[in-house]
């Protein structure tokens, strides 16, 4: 089955790293995402990431992927105040063709000035 | 348009109507999704298209959700017989093919039922 969790509020000092974590079930996922979700915003994708890779970083982004313990996590460095949101790690679908997507919960980072 | 669009941005109605929520997917997007996010959990998914063809249907809660893609273009998210707990945030992706992984989402319709 496909189940994703992760912790549902992180509070983190300005300028420190922020780190977002996640859990999935479902081992033949091919790709996983995190999304950005600011108060009255739409779903803003951060970034992804494809199963056969460990590591990504994208400017402040890292992400690190450990296939084996299905657990995926979001590094923020140098966290800002416009870093406030929620975050969702997602999922996706590995049949051909149906890209339907498995959200978390989502985190909710807030920043302690 | 340059990104998903979806109208209205809020909706009220009263337990019993019925309700069309639309979207607009980017233009020359194959796919698309729709996904309920209940407040204080993630999306959920719904239904989705490719072109017109409705493909997956299982996750729609009832039979008072339907869901079309005439042209292959705009969608439209249908709800009769609206209930309380039909209330949440309603949202449109769409997917194109040939180089993006990603889904792109629309700002959503705030459904609430009174």
């Amino acid at each position: 089955g496909e189940d994703v969790e992760q912790s549902l509020f992180l509070s983190v000092r300005e300028g420190d790293s922020s780190v977002i974590n996640c859990t999935y079930t479902d081992s033949s996922s091919t790709y996983l995402y995190w999304y950005k979700q600011e108060p009255g915003a739409g779903l803003q994708l951060l970034t992804y990431i494809f199963s056969n890779m460990d590591m990504k970083q994208d400017q402040r982004l890292t992400v690190l992927l450990n296939k084996k313990d299905k657990h995926l996590s979001l590094r923020i460095a140098d966290t800002q105040t416009g870093d406030s949101a929620i975050y969702f790690c997602a999922e996706k679908n590995p049949n051909f063709g149906n890209e339907k997507l498995t959200f978390g919960t989502g985190t909710r980072l807030t920043i302690i000035p | 348009g340059a990104g998903v669009s979806q109208s209205p941005r809020y909706k009220v109605t009263k337990r019993g109507q019925d309700v069309a929520l639309r979207c607009d997917p980017i233009s020359g997007h194959v796919s698309l999704y729709w996904y309920r996010q209940a407040l204080g959990q993630g999306p959920e998914f719904l239904t989705y298209f490719n072109y017109e063809a409705q493909q997956d249907k299982s996750g729609l809660p009832n039979d008072r959700f339907s869901a079309e893609r005439p042209e292959g273009s705009i969608s439209t998210l249908t709800i009769q017989r609206t209930e309380q707990r039909d209330s949440a945030m309603y949202r449109c992706a769409s997917y194109g093919r040939g180089g993006q992984e990603t889904q792109y989402f629309g700002p959503g319709t705030r459904l609430l039922v009174l």
